[in-house]
């Protein structure tokens, strides 16, 4: 059974709406983090979190919100969607409670801002 | 700064030929170094990883080769599948910190 999951698989916004991208992980890791992926550019981390009720700024976090109310749950969200955003966003989450983190992802999800 | 730099962009093998895929970073504290597969319409999952105090790691058709002194690595995959046929991303790691992708590189194996 899937330990990331994400929801929606694909959403469709208007410039200027909210967004709400979730992200569950049955992992019981500590770490969750969102990433967006784009041609050429690879993996950007965007929001991360080092466990309930905490976020941190990535590399690309201008427009973005996090928000992480449990330890399963994470979300992003994007309070005026814009264009430029459209994407696919993948969450994942990691132990640091290892010596050496791995991140497990999940299937992401695509959207596309009109 | 880009940390983690990959190359080629792109690249095509016949089966059974060996894929050799580039990868180097700025960062002379990173230690530990994994590398990614992702299929289509998928998330990335690990394949491999190596820690700074190897210089080698197998995994069946899967090798990494590490230089810490030029800071570069490089996975080949031997006997290259049309199965193999995904992309690639290197990263790296400060132990349990945050990791650092590469841009990846597209493989692409023609049966």
């Amino acid at each position: 059974e899937a330990a990331v999951t994400q929801s929606p698989r694909n959403k469709v916004a208007v410039t200027g709406g909210k967004v709400t991208l979730s992200c569950n992980q049955t992992n019981n890791h500590n770490n969750m983090y969102w990433y967006r992926q784009d041609t050429g550019h690879g993996l950007r981390l965007i929001h991360y979190s080092y466990g309930a009720g905490s976020t941190e700024k990535g590399d690309i976090p201008d427009g973005y919100k996090a928000s992480r109310p449990s330890q399963e749950n994470f979300s992003l969200i994007l309070e005026l969607a814009t264009p430029s955003q459209t994407s696919v966003y993948f969450c994942a989450s990691g132990d640091p409670g290892g010596v050496y983190a791995e991140q497990f992802f999940g299937p992401g999800t695509r959207l596309t801002v009109l | 700064q880009q940390q983690v730099r990959q190359s080629p962009q792109s690249l095509t093998v016949w089966e059974g030929e060996t894929a050799i895929l580039n990868c180097s970073y700025e960062d002379s504290t990173f230690n530990y170094f994994p590398w990614y597969q992702q299929f289509p319409g998928e998330g990335p999952a690990l394949l491999i990883s190596i820690r700074s105090v190897s210089d080698k790691k197998e995994d069946g058709r899967f090798t990494i080769f590490f230089n810490k002194r030029e800071k570069k690595l490089s996975l080949h995959i031997t006997d290259s599948q049309p199965g193999d046929s995904a992309t690639y991303f290197c990263a790296a790691s400060e132990s349990n910190n945050r990791i650092f992708f590469g841009d990846g590189t597209q493989l692409v194996v023609k049966p």
